[in-house]
């Protein structure tokens, strides 16, 4: 069984603070992915990456940055929070080829 | 440039009553399509894809290339049916997804 797992669950951080959220999976996936999911905008990629220290930005890459130092872990940085980056944040990863995503259970941040 | 549109943000039915998400696309090209689901405190999963022409608890979804829709549809909706739907196409030429804005399905007994 696929496990993709984050770090948090649920996360309060005030405004100006560094943010971390962690990803790993242990399916030896190539492809990793996080999201923003916001009600009615559905998911919106914010970075891919498709190889250790390889990264795409995705669609809202703004106020955000990546980290992928080893195949199994992909990290997601918020360098100075702000109350527009509340959200819940889905991790997913897939295999080199695949369309096939799987999700983690996702974060819930509070920028206050 | 690739986009997908699901009109409803909610849709209400009764148990037994036939179900119908709507999902409409743009896509230059024959393109793979996707239904992911979300049910309550579970995580995203996929559904099904068109490729396959399964039937995944008891839906199916049909690519309409002419009219550019893949609907996702059940002929008798179950309770346990009731949850946040995506539909999902590929990005470019990439292994990457977009989502649309997702349909909550409501089964009401």
């Amino acid at each position: 069984d696929v496990k993709v797992t984050q770090s948090s669950r649920y996360l309060v951080k005030r405004t100006g603070e560094k943010v971390f959220l962690e990803c790993v999976q242990d399916m030896d996936h190539e492809n990793m992915f996080w999201y923003r999911q916001d009600p009615g905008l559905g998911l919106r990629l914010i970075y891919f990456s498709y190889d250790v220290k390889m990264k795409e930005k995705g669609d809202i890459p703004e106020g955000y940055s990546v980290s992928r130092e080893k195949k199994e872990r992909f990290s997601l940085i918020l360098e100075s929070a702000s109350t527009n980056q509340t959200s819940m944040y889905l991790c997913a990863s897939s295999f080199q080829f695949s369309y096939e995503q799987y999700f983690g259970p996702g974060t819930r941040l509070t920028v206050t | 440039a690739q986009r997908v549109t699901q009109p409803e943000k909610l849709l209400s039915v009764f148990k037994g009553a036939p179900v119908e998400l709507k999902c409409n696309y743009s896509y230059s090209g024959s393109p793979e399509l996707f239904w992911y689901v979300q049910y309550s405190r579970q995580r995203l999963q996929l559904l099904l894809r068109h490729i396959s022409r399964e039937s995944i608890k008891g839906f199916t979804a049909d690519l309409n290339k002419g009219e550019t829709s893949f609907h996702l549809k059940k002929p008798f909706a179950q309770e346990e049916d009731s949850a946040m739907y995506y539909c999902a196409l590929p990005m470019d030429s990439s292994y990457k997804l977009i989502f649309g804005s997702g349909t909550r399905l409501l089964v009401r007994p």
